[in-house]
């Protein structure tokens, strides 16, 4: 069946604008996640998702980063203005249930300019 | 702080040979799951092994296993008959916050040389 899917693949804004990036799970996956992966880095987690609501959300860094997922199953996470230090890959994941193994989207590249 | 370390940027090996790539961690739970991902070009990561630490028995998954010292909390990925396909970043993953949150290493980016 299909992967994980996240559109864009590649995003281009600039400093101060607002972006959504959208992950489409892996059907039946009722756990989800996004992390941002800087450049040299390890993913670093942002949000978990169990069903429609967010289980854990200590990953995000400021009230900038926000996520939804109102249905338990796309998930938008929705970027203000935007900084260039926002600047990363930003990857996202699904599992059967919270705490099985996690199949990864190819993620959104973000630039700020 | 649960924590994880992988002290090698870069491992190089020949092809048909075999690496080991490092990792540490550290935590104060007792039962826990820890994982090996590979990262190649696409950014798509993939796991590729993970070993229960309540199972004394190493890990394997045909040409990869792992050599778990939970003691020393060292969880080290062996890849033996390298081959060019396994190019890739390997990062060591071991939850943290909530349970379901993955903790990644800074990675390990491995060439295989014909």
């Amino acid at each position: 069946g299909a992967g994980v899917s996240q559109t864009p693949s590649n995003k281009v804004t600039e400093k101060g604008k607002y972006v959504e990036l959208r992950c489409d799970p892996i059907s039946g996956h009722t756990a989800l996640y996004w992390y941002r992966q800087s450049l040299g880095q390890g993913p670093e987690f942002l949000i978990y998702f169990q069903g429609t609501g967010a289980a854990d959300d200590s990953g995000l860094p400021n009230d900038r980063f926000f996520a939804v997922r109102p249905e338990g199953s796309v998930s938008t996470l929705k970027i203000q203005r935007t900084e260039r230090g926002d600047s990363a890959v930003y990857l996202c994941a699904s599992s059967l249930i919270g705490g099985s193994p996690l199949h990864f989207g190819n993620g959104t590249r973000l630039t700020v300019t | 702080a649960q924590t994880v370390t992988q002290s090698q940027p870069e491992m190089s090996v020949q092809e048909a040979e075999t690496v080991t790539l490092s990792c540490t961690y550290d935590t104060s739970e007792s039962d826990y799951y820890l994982f090996w991902y590979k990262q190649p070009p696409s950014r798509q990561m993939i796991l590729v092994i993970r070993q229960e630490a309540y199972k004394q028995q190493n890990a394997t998954e045909n040409r990869f296993s792992v050599n778990f010292q939970k003691a020393a909390k060292s969880f080290s990925l062996k890849i033996s008959d390298s081959q060019l396909g396994d190019a890739a970043m390997y990062f060591c993953a071991f939850p943290g916050g909530s349970g379901y949150a993955l903790n990644f290493g800074k990675g390990t980016s491995l060439l295989v040389t014909p």
